[in-house]
């Protein structure tokens, strides 16, 4: 089965600076990988994904690159702001066919400072 | 996401009863989900549905149950075998076609003395 490791566990970085966190998977099946944000008391909300045939993903501050040989795939957050400040999750998924099931890194707390 | 309900959002109970936490969604998605979390231990994997009448146990299924007797409906059962019941339950779902992610519910926060 799946298994995505994801650290850092926790993160602290000043306003504007940059957040990286990393995330691997364990099953070369895998090839759909969002991530997903989370604050306090609320439901996790995706905020980009990369499929395994794209290496970089960008919308805006946020970006993921995607190591497919490595199985590694990273978040990246530029100029962050306050409101960044929440639980990041990063997810693999299987291509369609068989058991899909859905597995999460242990998530990351970022805090951005003021 | 408006279209996954997820019912009540608070709930109490005595330990030994079993509860049923309620999951609907309007989306016609095929697939469905259970996670459970705790602080610290991101979303665990209790169980999950591809198509009706046919489910498949997560990483923690042990105390818990579920059915799947309709497309827009995943209820989860938490026995009183469950030793840890009280944790925040997030329901979810996806297409099950390539390239589609999780919709979450709001979540239940479940609490047992």
């Amino acid at each position: 089965g799946e298994n995505v490791e994801q650290h850092p566990s926790t993160l602290s970085v000043q306003e504007g600076d940059s957040a990286v966190i990393k995330c691997t998977y364990s099953d070369s099946a895998s090839n759909y990988f969002p991530w997903y944000k989370q604050e306090l008391g609320k439901r996790p909300q995706l905020i980009i994904d990369i499929r395994s045939n794209v290496g970089e993903k960008k919308d805006q501050r946020i970006a993921v690159t995607l190591n497919k040989t490595a199985k590694h795939f990273s978040l990246h957050i530029t100029e962050t702001q306050p409101e960044d400040s929440a639980v990041y999750f990063c997810a693999a998924i299987r291509r369609s066919g068989g058991y899909q099931k859905v597995t999460f890194g242990i998530g990351t707390k970022l805090q951005v400072i003021p | 996401d408006g279209g996954i309900t997820q019912s009540p959002k608070y709930l109490f109970r005595k330990e030994g009863q079993n509860v049923t936490l309620s999951c609907e969604q309007n989306l016609n998605h095929d697939a469905m989900y259970w996670y459970r979390q705790d602080p610290g231990q991101g979303l665990r994997l209790i169980y999950y549905s591809q198509i009706v009448n046919d489910f498949q146990k997560g990483d923690i299924a042990e105390g818990y149950s579920v059915s799947r007797e309709k497309k827009e409906s995943f209820p989860l059962t938490v026995t009183s075998a469950q030793k840890n019941p009280t944790a925040f339950y997030l329901c979810a779902s996806r297409d099950t076609g390539l390239n589609s992610p999780l919709h979450f519910g709001n979540g239940t926060r479940l609490t047992v003395t």
